[in-house]
């Protein structure tokens, strides 16, 4: 089975800021994928970033970047120059690899909000 | 619009009552997934299509759920005899059968979901 921790229910950052939200995983399928997920208010859910576990450079989207320690099994969030529009739910979730069924496994989430 | 649409937005039902939801993923995506969100939670995952074959039903899908996708294309929740623990957000979400070029993982998107009250 799949788990995902996520340990800080709320944070908040000063706009412009870096922030970094929390993930750590347990599996014990060899191969699997790395998610983020951001959900606004309004309830959708929005992909940021993915991981897989066998790469060998940590992911970056634009603002987005992913540090992946395989050892410690944690896949933390980086948002860098934090905008007010980034004030939302973030959700780290993780699936197998096999290109059958890769449903996701989510952790309870962190709420980021951006103070102006 | 080419996303993922669910139906109705929203449903404020009375206990006891049967409820169906509607999920149109997007065109020629073969993968279907249903997920449920309670208050404070991260989504669940209650059950699995391709195509038209319902692979995988999360031990949350109780008898009372039933899950449909005829022909491949839009699928039906049901849920009969509603109980407030039902309480939650119904999210549906598609993925095509293999990743887009130049990308190494099948991404799942998501609709806007369906908030379902039961009173």
């Amino acid at each position: 089975a799949q788990k995902i921790t996520q340990t800080q229910p709320g944070m908040f950052v000063q706009e412009k800021e870096a922030v970094t939200l929390d993930c750590t995983y347990d599996t014990s399928d060899p191969s699997y994928g790395l998610f983020w997920y951001k959900q606004p208010s309004s309830g959708e859910m929005i992909f940021l970033i993915y991981q897989g576990s066998y790469d060998q450079q940590n992911a970056t989207e634009g603002r987005y970047s992913l540090n992946f320690q395989k050892a410690r099994k944690s896949a933390n969030l980086v948002i860098s120059a934090s905008q007010l529009g980034d004030s939302a739910m973030y959700f780290c979730a993780m699936s197998r690899q096999f290109f059958g069924n890769e449903k996701l496994t989510f952790g309870t989430g962190t709420r980021l909000t951006i103070i102006p | 619009d080419t996303g993922v649409s669910q139906d109705p937005r929203h449903k404020i039902t009375k206990r006891g009552q049967n409820v169906t939801f509607r999920c149109d993923p997007i065109s020629e995506h073969n993968r279907l997934y249903w997920y449920r969100q309670t208050l404070g939670q991260g989504p669940e995952f209650l059950t699995y299509f391709q195509n038209e074959a319902q692979l995988e039903k999360s031990r949350l899908l109780s008898d009372r759920f039933s899950a449909e996708r005829p022909k491949g294309s839009f699928s039906t929740l049901e849920i009969q005899r509603t109980e407030q623990g039902d309480s939650a957000m119904y999210l549906c979400a598609s993925s095509p059968k293999a990743p887009d070029r130049g990308q190494s993982y099948n991404e799942q998107f998501f609709g806007p979901g369906t908030r379902l009250t039961v009173l």
